[in-house]
């Protein structure tokens, strides 16, 4: 069945620096999308990329999908405490079937 | 606030006991999904309803059993409860497939 990776598990960065969470699926997507999950909260759909090898950005959130559709990547630039939390990709294979979620990408900001 | 509604937001009880978790989708929304979510871990798909039948079944024990009502909020039984069922339960809520509103989640403790 469809297998959606990430790396890294967990990743400390100090406030400022940058952040990257890497997806990988085992076969090609529709679409991919995003979610941020706070400490002690529940996940909350941040975005959704859908053409080859498409760019978008929210602020210091940069989101790209692979020419392939089979990855995608978010970074972060100059983190901030208000980052930390969880960032999961899911991946759909056709329209109208279900998103399959990765494990997930724990960030920790270190003041 | 998601919109997607979940009782209760706690539950403390014991081995072998039976439980049931109740989720409100969002106005308008006809699929609702289930997510098990361990402690740091991932979320763990348990199942899917949309518009009253079940659509798509993930890592779902035999002991657990879910079902979705006509004025589409549903419910999660979990039976002959364990230790190792203590986790944050979700609720999702979308208009199909498409993307999903997390609730705040249930959080079950087993003693």
């Amino acid at each position: 069945g469809q297998q959606v990776m990430q790396i890294p598990q967990y990743q400390h960065v100090q406030e400022g620096e940058d952040f990257t969470t890497y997806c990988n699926s085992s076969t090609t997507l529709s679409n991919i999308q995003w979610y941020k999950q706070r400490p002690g909260g529940h996940p909350v759909f941040l975005i959704q990329l859908v053409k080859s090898g498409e760019v978008k950005k929210q602020k210091r959130l940069t989101f790209q999908f692979g020419e392939a559709k089979k990855n995608s990547s978010l970074h972060i630039t100059a983190t901030q405490t208000t980052d930390v939390g969880t960032y999961f990709c899911a991946g759909r294979v056709n329209y109208g079937q279900n998103f399959v979620f990765g494990p997930g990408t724990r960030l920790s900001v270190l003041p | 606030d998601s919109g997607v509604t979940q009782t209760p937001k706690h539950l403390i009880t014991a081995t072998g006991q039976r439980v049931t978790l109740r989720c409100s989708p969002r106005s308008g929304d006809l699929s609702v999904y289930w997510y098990q979510q361990s402690l740091d871990q991932g979320l763990q798909f348990l199942i899917q309803y949309y518009n009253g039948e079940e659509r798509a079944k993930g890592n779902i024990l035999e002991r657990f059993s879910a079902q979705q009502f006509p004025d589409l909020h549903s419910e999660l039984n979990l039976s002959s409860l364990e230790l190792g069922d203590s986790a944050l339960y979700f609720c999702a809520s979308s208009v199909d497939s498409d993307t999903q509103y997390f609730g705040p989640g249930t959080r079950l403790t087993v003693l």
